[in-house]
C-alpha cells in the first residue's frame, strides 16, 4: 500500500505563511485531504480536492499539488492554528484503501 | 444539522474483542463511506476501513484478519469488531463519514467524538 510522508514538525511566526507538505505517489493520482487535530479534539477537515474548504474554515487555508507532493498553506497564521496536521489519500493501488500521513505539528511562535 | 455519536466497551482485556457502534442523526445514510479510525496515544491517525450502505467493505490489509465492519441501514448505525486485541490496540477510536467528491476527491468531512479504548 502506499504511504503518505510528512515533516513531523514545522514552526511559523505570528502573522506569516507556513507550508505543511505530504508527500506519496498516490497523491500522482488522488487529491489531498488536511486534517488539524488540536489536543483532546476530533480531527476536523480543513482541506480537501484541488483546494476546498468546508464551510467555517477560514480563507487563511488552502491548498496544492504537485507531482506527488501535496501542500496546505496557512497565509497569516493565527495562535489557533497551533496543532497537528494530517493529510489523507486514497491508495493508488487500485484497492479503495485510504491512508494517513504521520502528522505535523504545526507551533506558532 | 449532521452528528455521529459513538460508543462501546472502553477497557478490554488481551485476547478480547473491541466492539464500537457510531451512529448518524441527520443526513442521507446512502451516499457516503462510513469509516473507522484510530489513534494510539501520542501517535498519529490510522485508518482501520470502511463500508458502504451497500455492506461492501475495505480494510487495512495490517489489520483486515482481526476486523468485521458491519452496517444497519435501519438504525443508520455502522457498527466496528476487533479481535483478538493487544495493548498494541489501544487507542482512541473514531468513527468517520467519508465522502466521495468524485473527480479523485474525497475525505472525512465528519468525525465523532471519539472513544478511548484501554488494552490491559
Amino acid at each position: 500500500s502506499s504511504e503518505l510522508t510528512q515533516d513531523p514538525a514545522v514552526s511559523v511566526a505570528l502573522g506569516q505563511t507556513v507550508r505543511i507538505t505530504c508527500q506519496g505517489d498516490s497523491l500522482r493520482s488522488y487529491y489531498a485531504s488536511w486534517y488539524q487535530q488540536k489536543p483532546r479534539q476530533a480531527p476536523v477537515l480543513v482541506i480537501y480536492g484541488k483546494d476546498n474548504r468546508p464551510s467555517g474554515i477560514p480563507d487563511r487555508f488552502s491548498g496544492s499539488t504537485s507531482g506527488h507532493t501535496a501542500s496546505l498553506t496557512i497565509t497569516g497564521a493565527q495562535a489557533e492554528d497551533e496543532a497537528d496536521y494530517y493529510c489523507n489519500s486514497r491508495d493508488s493501488g487500485g484497492k479503495h484503501l485510504s491512508v494517513f500521513g504521520g502528522g505535523t505539528k504545526l507551533t506558532v511562535l | 444539522q449532521v452528528q455521529l455519536q459513538q460508543w462501546g466497551a472502553g477497557l478490554l482485556k488481551p485476547s478480547d474483542t473491541l466492539s464500537l457502534t457510531c451512529a448518524v442523526y441527520g443526513g442521507s445514510f446512502r451516499d457516503y463511506y462510513w469509516s473507522w479510525i484510530r489513534q494510539p496515544p501520542g501517535k498519529g491517525l490510522e485508518w482501520i476501513g470502511e463500508i458502504n450502505h451497500s455492506g461492501d467493505n475495505n480494510y487495512n490489509p495490517s489489520l483486515k484478519s482481526r476486523v468485521t465492519i458491519s452496517i444497519n441501514t435501519s438504525k443508520n448505525q455502522f457498527s466496528l469488531r476487533l479481535s483478538s486485541v493487544t495493548a498494541a490496540d489501544t487507542a482512541v477510536y473514531y468513527c468517520a463519514r467519508g465522502h466521495d467528491y468524485g473527480g479523485s476527491t474525497d475525505a472525512f468531512d465528519m468525525w465523532g467524538q471519539g472513544t478511548m479504548v484501554t488494552v490491559s
